[in-house]
């Protein structure tokens, strides 16, 4: 079956740390997305990748950073510089970005602050 | 900048009533998607609409692109407990992703 696989579902840091969210697809999509989503609340873009080699960022990308080597690939690192990481983190994937291109969504990682 | 808003912003309901939720925006766009995300889980598309006035239904949801093309609204009809969860409105162009911030529903056994 085709889908999108985020890895781990849950994640502690030490403050101070970097951590590496995980965001595979086999939808073979063009376009892949991350955002954050605190408690009761809607989805922030943090970036996103429209093809291999490139990615812009979104609303809210200071403290990550992501890299884009692979098509199917897409990590995010919460970088020591978030100072508020603890967060449930959505990757998704679309096959570009446009006009009505629905995006596909893994299950989550929920980051949190030991 | 481009923003949607959806209201309500919550709602508690009994099981087996209907549900009505809408979202708005200031710019006029030609796609409406509407997504539900279970608590936990990612979203999931529900009912995507292309043309102004288009009514499309899947299963007990409904959705419409309004005529002024500004807005969309959704309807569920005889709620059921599995209809809990967060639902997003979505209109990303061809270079700016945009999620409405969400209908929290609760239904009530």
């Amino acid at each position: 079956d085709g889908g999108i696989t985020q890895s781990p579902k849950y994640l502690f840091r030490k403050e101070g740390q970097n951590v590496t969210l995980s965001c595979e697809q086999n939808l073979n999509h063009d376009a892949m997305y991350w955002y954050r989503q605190d408690p009761g609340q809607g989805l922030r873009l943090i970036y996103y990748s429209q093809i291999v080699n490139d990615f812009q960022k979104g609303d809210i990308a200071e403290g990550y950073s992501v890299s884009r080597e692979k098509k199917e690939s897409f990590p995010l690192t919460v970088t020591s510089a978030q100072k508020n990481p603890t967060a449930f983190y959505l990757c998704a994937s679309s096959i570009g970005v446009g006009w009505g291109q629905p995006q596909h969504f893994g299950d989550g990682t929920r980051l949190s602050i030991l | 900048g481009q923003q949607l808003n959806q209201s309500p912003q919550s709602m508690f309901i009994q099981e087996g009533e209907d549900v009505s939720m809408n979202c708005t925006s200031s710019s006029i766009f030609n796609t409406w998607l509407w997504y539900k995300q279970d608590p936990g889980e990612g979203p999931v598309l529900l009912i995507a609409l292309y043309k102004a006035g288009e009514l499309t239904s899947n299963g007990r949801l409904t959705a419409q692109f309004g005529i002024t093309r500004k807005d969309s609204f959704l309807n569920i009809s005889a709620s059921i407990p599995s209809d809990v969860g967060i639902y997003f409105c979505d209109k990303t162009s061809y270079d700016k992703v945009i999620f409405g911030p969400g209908t929290s529903l609760s239904v009530i056994p």
